[in-house]
């Protein structure tokens, strides 16, 4: 039951801002959109939350759009170790509390 | 370490057995929530416990499943008569109450039903 389409897979050069792209169409007014990624054989790793405004932190930048139909995920300098399944999830702040992931964005960093 | 551990990390079991699984939450987290992931998906959520209460089932969650939180620390998830199509890597996630609600996961818990 994810709400969100991603691309399947996309590759992006070491040491370049890599811009992970998230349509959320249907995201309702008390929706949050998370971020989390999957390293091979670990367990996903929360990376970022937010709701309509723009949100940095260590990881990495969120930007939704005004309409909040979509956002990218962005990772200002790639490295080798980002190379990882990123799953973008709407999700209502409370209530509900679990995450519906889909099959993700494959994302590969290039030396 | 103070981050989610689960345990066993691997398990090989014959069709047809028992199995259960560890996850230790985050000390302060109250939230304790369970997923399953097969190869080539992503994860899927099976039950959720605030505290001892068990909130939250998904219809995943067959008969054969059952999740436990004692004490309102550690869980447990056995599964009976394991199935080949039981195989799959079973992942631990814990939350607080407080802040953004983010899940922490575990390493996760690999079962293979030979």
């Amino acid at each position: 039951d994810a709400k969100t389409t991603q691309p399947p897979s996309m590759d992006c050069a070491e040491g370049r801002a890599a811009n992970l792209p998230c349509n959320h169409s249907t995201i309702s007014g008390n929706e949050y959109v998370y971020w989390y990624r999957q390293i091979h054989s670990q367990g996903p790793q929360y990376i970022i939350h937010g709701l309509k405004n723009n949100e940095t932190n260590e990881m990495a930048s969120l930007i939704i759009t005004e309409d909040r139909k979509s956002s990218t995920l962005i990772l200002p300098h790639a490295t080798l170790r980002d190379t990882a399944v990123y799953y973008c999830i709407v999700r209502a702040y409370y209530g509900n509390n679990r995450l519906a992931f889909g099959k993700g964005n494959q994302v590969v960093v290039i030396p | 370490d103070t981050g989610v551990s689960q345990d066993p990390r691997h398990k090989i079991t014959k069709r047809g057995q028992n199995v259960t699984f560890r996850c230790d939450p985050i000390s302060e987290h109250n939230r304790l929530y369970w997923y399953r992931q097969t190869l080539g998906q992503g994860p899927e959520f099976l039950t959720y416990f605030q505290n001892e209460a068990q909130l939250e089932k998904s219809r995943l969650l067959s008969d054969r499943f059952s999740a436990e939180r004692p004490k309102g620390s550690f869980s447990t998830l056995e599964i009976q008569r394991t199935e080949q199509g039981d195989s799959a890597m079973y992942l631990c996630a814990s939350s607080s109450t407080q802040g953004a609600n983010e899940q922490y996961f575990g390493p996760g818990t690999r079962l293979t039903v030979t």
